[in-house]
């Protein structure tokens, strides 16, 4: 299975600053035949089911705002939000999807500093 | 758009099989895979397994020997049993649609949209 490993654990960022996540894979994720890398994001706010943010690494889902970026190929990843906002308080995921089984991260606590 | 709305008992008793129906609305369940994915309490997620509409099946492993996803698309509903339960398997379960097989790698995908989960507790 390809572990997934995110850090950190939790993160207290100020209001309008930026709050980055960091995504590690135990092995790539990378398809060399389309140059894609299979790693997707999701928020997670209290109560509510995971909602897709970001597909293959760096497609933005629609409606997601564009404060939230995914960058990174191959076994490191990062998710960005360039200015936090109140309502992005959340755990966040990670998945690869290159291979099954799927796996997540642990999962990142994001809050207000 | 597309929602899901998982159905089921929310009390299991150990050793017996847990069993959960999820129902699309809003679109076709033909093309796509589903899934189901499970969070214990206040823990992380787990991927449990895939179906596709035609009805062939990928399995986590961890669970392949309990596990059992069917899919009816005249309800446009799919289904999961999971046998043998333990209080180990106390978690939220929600079913998810996975990406059109396009975006999916050759055995996996991303999950969206998801439904909003049942919390099935095992206990006697």
């Amino acid at each position: 299975d390809i572990v997934m490993t995110q850090s950190p654990d939790s993160l207290a960022v100020s209001l309008g600053e930026k709050a980055t996540i960091g995504c590690k894979s135990s092995q790539s994720v990378l398809y060399s035949s389309n140059n894609k890398n299979y790693l997707a994001w999701y928020q997670q706010k209290p109560g509510q089911p995971p909602k897709l943010l970001i597909y293959w690494a760096s497609t933005r889902e629609s409606g997601v705002p564009d404060r939230f970026s995914g960058s990174g190929s191959g076994t490191d990843f990062t998710l960005t939000i360039s200015s936090l906002q109140a309502e992005d308080v959340a755990v966040y995921y990670c998945q690869q999807y290159y291979s099954t089984p799927d796996t997540f991260g642990q999962g990142t606590k994001l809050e207000i500093k | 758009q597309v929602q899901l709305q998982e159905s089921g008992p929310g009390l299991v008793k150990p050793s017996e099989t847990l069993s959960l129906t999820c129902t699309v609305s809003g679109g076709s369940i033909s093309s796509y895979y589903w899934s189901w994915i499970r969070q214990p309490p206040g823990k992380g997620l787990e991927w449990i397994g895939y179906i596709y509409y035609s009805g062939s099946t990928n399995y986590n492993p961890s669970l392949k020997s309990r596990v059992t996803i069917s899919v009816d698309t005249s309800k446009r509903q799919f289904s999961l049993k999971l046998s043998s339960v333990t209080a180990a398997d106390t978690a939220v379960y929600y079913c998810a649609r996975a990406g059109s097989p396009e975006y999916c790698s050759s055995t996996s995908c991303f999950f969206d949209p998801w439904g909003q989960g049942t919390l099935v507790t095992v206990s006697s």
